[in-house]
């Protein structure tokens, strides 16, 4: 989606280095989410934002932090990063508009711990 | 508690064929919207097609089409027509009811559809 991107696409670290991903959206969304995405397991939420500053865990909040100063930037970082945090993370924004509006994904973060 | 099934990992159909992915949910709000989203090998989510829960119809979008049966907590997506560029993962997702903090998605863990020529 033209109106999400995330930063890097592509990114190889080693354990216990903290690591930070970027979402940025231009559609003045109030609701952004970040998932992660692992075989055998769909998406699975880590963290979400409901406006500047309010921030709220998802199912797999352990490991993980979120910030968010500016509508348009989402911030998510962890803290210490360990293999289990392998993994492909994607971003999502929604208007919150009406029940029928979609989540729009950006192109997803590939993260390699070694 | 929301969960999302899809219980084909794999599917098979043969270009120009319809198929049908399988998608059962289970949630207590009154309220709620289904969704599918395709994953081409590229990596990107892409919404097809949305279907609420007081929907009296099933929806559709050009080749996309949600049998919706409520009753048995059933949402399955139809292709009709298939090509090619079908082939790719699918998602079936659930959405709560609407609310002010924040409005989680449910996934399913997928679906890999392949369409042969």
């Amino acid at each position: 989606d033209a109106g999400i991107t995330q930063s890097p696409r592509h990114k190889v670290t080693e354990t216990g280095t903290p690591v930070t991903l970027r979402c940025h959206q231009t559609e003045n969304h109030r609701y952004m989410y970040w998932y992660r995405q692992d075989p055998g397991h769909g998406l699975r939420l880590i963290h979400y934002s409901y406006g500047v500053k309010d921030t709220d865990k998802g199912e797999v909040s352990d490991g993980y932090s979120v910030s968010r100063s500016k509508t348009e930037d989402f911030l998510l970082t962890l803290e210490s990063a360990t293999s289990s945090q392998t993994s492909v993370y994607f971003c999502a924004m929604e208007s919150g508009q009406g029940e029928n509006q979609p989540q729009h994904f950006g192109d997803g973060t590939r993260l390699s711990i070694l | 508690a929301q969960k999302i099934t899809q219980t084909q990992p794999g599917m098979f159909v043969q270009e120009k064929e319809a198929v049908t992915l399988d998608c059962t949910y289970d949630t207590s709000d009154p309220s709620y919207g289904l969704f599918w989203y395709k994953q081409p090998s590229s990596g990107e989510m892409i919404f097809l097609i949305y279907q609420g829960s007081y929907d009296q119809q099933n929806a559709t979008e050009g080749r996309y089409s949600l049998n919706f049966q409520k009753a048995r907590k059933s949402a399955n997506l139809v292709i009709s027509a298939s090509q090619l560029g079908d082939s790719a993962m699918y998602f079936c997702a659930m959405r709560g009811q609407l609310g002010a903090t924040g409005n989680q998605f449910y996934f399913g863990t997928g679906t890999s559809l392949t369409v042969i020529p």
